[in-house]
């Protein structure tokens, strides 16, 4: 069965510092792996996903994330938050088709000034 | 831009009560979802449906059911509420290839 580990329950940075978020899946083929974002009281956005291809994405907000199969690993990156980045991040993996996504359990992000 | 909607934002029941919770999407996506949010638990697959009438268990499905009558509309269905069913409720839809889901802002249903 599928599944994704998010180590990091609660990352607290500094406005202006680097961000990564760690993500490590369990898949036996090639997964589809996103990140997604949840503001305060808001749903869920994606902000960048992998299928193929160049296994370093590019998402909104500045975000990037890179797909690394030899340690089944797709960290998300931003090289300078901002305090609006505070929000908790979810990882996800999944086959696309009929087959469902499977969600990590989140990173609460805090940006102090 | 996508729309996804769900009937409340916040919903307060007692024990024992039916509850439905809507949701309703406006671009004609094939695949919808629900799942539940808890701390530390992250999103749980409740119910999934890849086509109107049809549908699937997801990994939490005891105590819910759901109906897909209309493309755009998935309801989820509380026969009979309890307290451990308070929650975060977040409905998704997708495309067939599931390359997205785009989420509605939730519901967060107390069960008293």
């Amino acid at each position: 069965a599928q599944s994704v580990t998010q180590p990091d329950i609660h990352i607290t940075v500094s406005e202006g510092a680097s961000l990564e978020l760690r993500c490590n899946y369990s898949y036996g083929a090639t997964p589809y792996l996103f990140w997604y974002v949840q503001s305060p009281g808001q749903g869920l956005q994606l902000l960048l996903k992998y299928f193929s291809g160049d296994t370093l994405v590019q998402g909104i907000k500045g975000f990037e994330a890179e797909f690394k199969r030899s340690q089944s690993s797709f960290n998300l990156r931003k090289p300078s938050v901002h305090w609006s980045d505070a929000a908790e991040y979810f990882c996800a993996v999944g086959s696309g088709g009929y087959q469902k996504v499977t969600f990590g359990t989140g990173t609460k992000l805090q940006v102090i000034p | 831009d996508v729309k996804v909607t769900q009937s409340s934002r916040y919903l307060v029941k007692r024990t024992g009560e039916k509850v439905f919770l809507e949701c309703v999407q406006d671009m004609d996506h094939e695949n919808m979802f629900w799942y539940r949010q808890d701390p530390g638990l992250g999103l749980r697959l409740i119910y999934f449906s890849y086509d109107v009438k049809m549908k699937e268990k997801g990994d939490i499905p005891e105590g819910y059911s759901v109906s897909r009558e209309k493309k755009e509309r998935f309801s989820l269905i509380l026969e009979s509420a309890s307290t451990n069913q308070t929650s975060m409720y977040l409905c998704a839809s997708s495309t067939r290839y599931q390359e997205t889901q785009y989420f509605g802002p939730g519901t967060r249903l107390l069960v008293l």
